[in-house]
């Protein structure tokens, strides 16, 4: 396995349903990172662990809870959503003090 | 203030010619513009980066241009290929060491007919 893996690709939840996604980087960087990305929108930055420490919730309703158990892998944890929380989960990891992001290929959520 | 704005949405182009896709920003203390790419299906990647101590970045068939006094920056493809189908954000941030600052723009889905 190389770079960054997601799991699952697709996922159809229902609204009182949990489920979580799962993010494993190889690349030996410390940081990680949760993205949404949704149509015509720019994408948007929900949370970052540098050295399995949260550093950044960038609002992010409590619906969503991140869980970074080490430097390789970084969850998603769903429950209760909305169907407009509908969208692509980007995982991501980084090397700190660089601005290069390397994206997995993301998580399809569907919320019906 | 820290929006950047990416245009035009969607943009179809001939095998052969240039692609060319464009951002404006605000916030004059962003230091680092990045454009990433990504095919259907896949995450992005980073494509192609400048600093505004220069005006123009060059990699292959890819060119930055940067326009400071504007705040504006744009992507050309020159000799654009059907391989080159994909979605085409803007990015920008103040530094380069600090990727969770990067202010992405709404993207830009080209498409390159034969």
């Amino acid at each position: 396995e190389t770079g960054v893996t997601q799991t699952p690709r697709h996922l159809v939840m229902g609204m009182t349903n949990k489920k979580s996604l799962k993010c494993e980087q190889h690349l030996g960087h410390n940081a990680m990172y949760w993205y949404k990305q949704s149509a015509k929108k720019p994408l948007e930055l929900m949370f970052v662990y540098n050295f399995k420490e949260q550093t950044e919730n960038n609002s992010v309703p409590s619906r969503f809870s991140p869980e970074c158990p080490n430097s390789s892998h970084l969850f998603l944890h769903l429950h209760t959503l909305q169907p407009e929380d509908s969208a692509l989960y980007l995982c991501a990891s980084s090397q700190e003090n660089t601005g290069e992001l390397f994206f997995g290929e993301g998580s399809r959520l569907t919320v019906l | 203030q820290q929006q950047v704005k990416q245009s035009p949405q969607s943009l179809i182009v001939q095998k052969g010619g240039i692609s060319i896709i464009n951002c404006a920003y605000e916030n004059t203390a962003f230091d680092y513009f990045p454009w990433y790419q990504q095919f259907p299906g896949k995450g992005p990647a980073l494509l192609i980066a400048i600093r505004p101590d220069v005006s123009e970045k060059k990699e292959g068939r890819f060119t930055i241009s940067f326009n400071k006094s504007a705040k504006q920056f744009s992507l050309h493809i020159m000799d654009s290929q059907p391989g080159d189908s994909a979605t085409y954000f803007c990015a920008a941030s103040v530094g380069t060491g600090t990727a969770s600052k990067l202010t992405f723009g709404t993207g830009t889905r080209l498409q390159v007919t034969l």
